[in-house]
C-alpha cells in the first residue's frame, strides 16, 4: 500500500464549483505540503502544515483553503474554482526539517481540469 | 521570476554515457539543493541532496556539483541507464525554512 495517497486521482469541475482534494498518510510524519504542478513552472508550494495546530501559506495561496483534520489528514479545498486552477496537485509529508535529511515523501497527484 | 531554472527541457543520452542535468539559482540566500525524480502518473521522489557548505554530494551514479559563485549546480549521472529516463527537478531552500522552491524541470532520456 502506498505511504502517500491522494483522492481523487482526476477530477474534472466546472467553474464556480467548490473542490476538495485529500491526502491521506501512513508515515507517521508531522509535516504536510501540498503542491501544484503546471507545464512550464514545475511545483509551486500552496500551503504547508508541520503539525495538526500548525497551518502556513506557501507561494501561491490566494484560492485555496487547507484543512489538517489529524496527523495523518490534510484536505486542500478550492472555494469557488477557475479554469487557471487547473493544474496537477500534489501532497507531500516529511519527518522533519529537510536539512536533517529529511526527506519529503511525495504522493501520485491529483489531475484537475476546472471548465 | 523564476528563482530556480532548468534551461534544458530535455536531454537524449545514450546508455552507459554520462548524463548531466544543470540548473541554476537566483536566490544569493539559498543555501540547501536537492534534486528529485518524477516518472509519468507518480509523485517525485526524492534523489540526491547537498548543502552550501560542500561542493560535491555522491551517492552511487548520482553526483551533484555546487557551484557557489555562479549559483549553478549540476546532476551526473553515470553510467546512464534506461530506467533512469523520467523528468528531473531541482529545488533549493534557504533562510532556514522548509519551502522549497522548484525548477520547470528536464526530461531526461536514456536510449539503448
Amino acid at each position: 500500500d502506498a505511504d502517500v495517497t491522494q483522492t481523487p486521482r482526476n477530477r474534472i469541475t466546472k467553474t464556480g464549483k467548490r473542490i476538495m482534494l485529500e491526502c491521506s498518510q501512513t508515515k507517521g510524519h508531522d509535516r504536510m505540503y501540498w503542491y501544484r504542478q503546471d507545464p512550464g513552472l514545475g511545483l509551486r508550494l500552496i500551503y504547508y502544515s508541520f503539525d495538526v495546530k500548525d497551518i502556513n501559506k506557501g507561494e501561491i495561496s490566494d484560492g485555496y483553503s487547507v484543512s489538517r483534520q489529524a496527523q495523518a489528514k490534510f484536505s486542500l479545498s478550492l472555494e469557488s474554482a477557475i479554469p487557471n486552477q487547473t493544474a496537477l496537485y500534489f501532497c507531500a509529508t516529511s519527518d522533519g526539517p529537510i536539512r536533517g535529511s529529511n526527506e519529503q515523501f511525495f504522493g501520485p497527484g491529483t489531475r484537475l481540469t476546472v471548465l | 521570476d523564476q528563482q530556480v531554472k532548468q534551461n534544458s527541457p530535455s536531454l537524449s543520452v545514450q546508455e552507459g554515457r554520462i548524463s548531466i542535468l544543470n540548473c541554476d539559482y537566483t536566490n544569493s540566500m539559498f543555501d540547501y539543493f536537492l534534486w528529485y525524480k518524477k516518472y509519468p502518473a507518480e509523485g517525485p521522489t526524492f534523489l540526491i541532496s547537498i548543502s552550501s557548505i560542500k561542493d560535491k554530494n555522491e551517492d552511487g551514479r548520482f553526483t551533484v556539483f555546487l557551484n557557489k559563485s555562479a549559483k549553478h549546480l549540476s546532476l551526473h549521472i553515470v553510467p546512464s541507464q534506461p530506467g533512469d529516463s523520467a523528468v528531473y527537478f531541482c529545488a533549493a531552500s534557504g533562510d532556514n525554512t522548509d519551502k522549497l522552491i522548484f525548477g520547470t524541470g528536464t526530461r531526461l532520456q536514456v536510449f539503448p
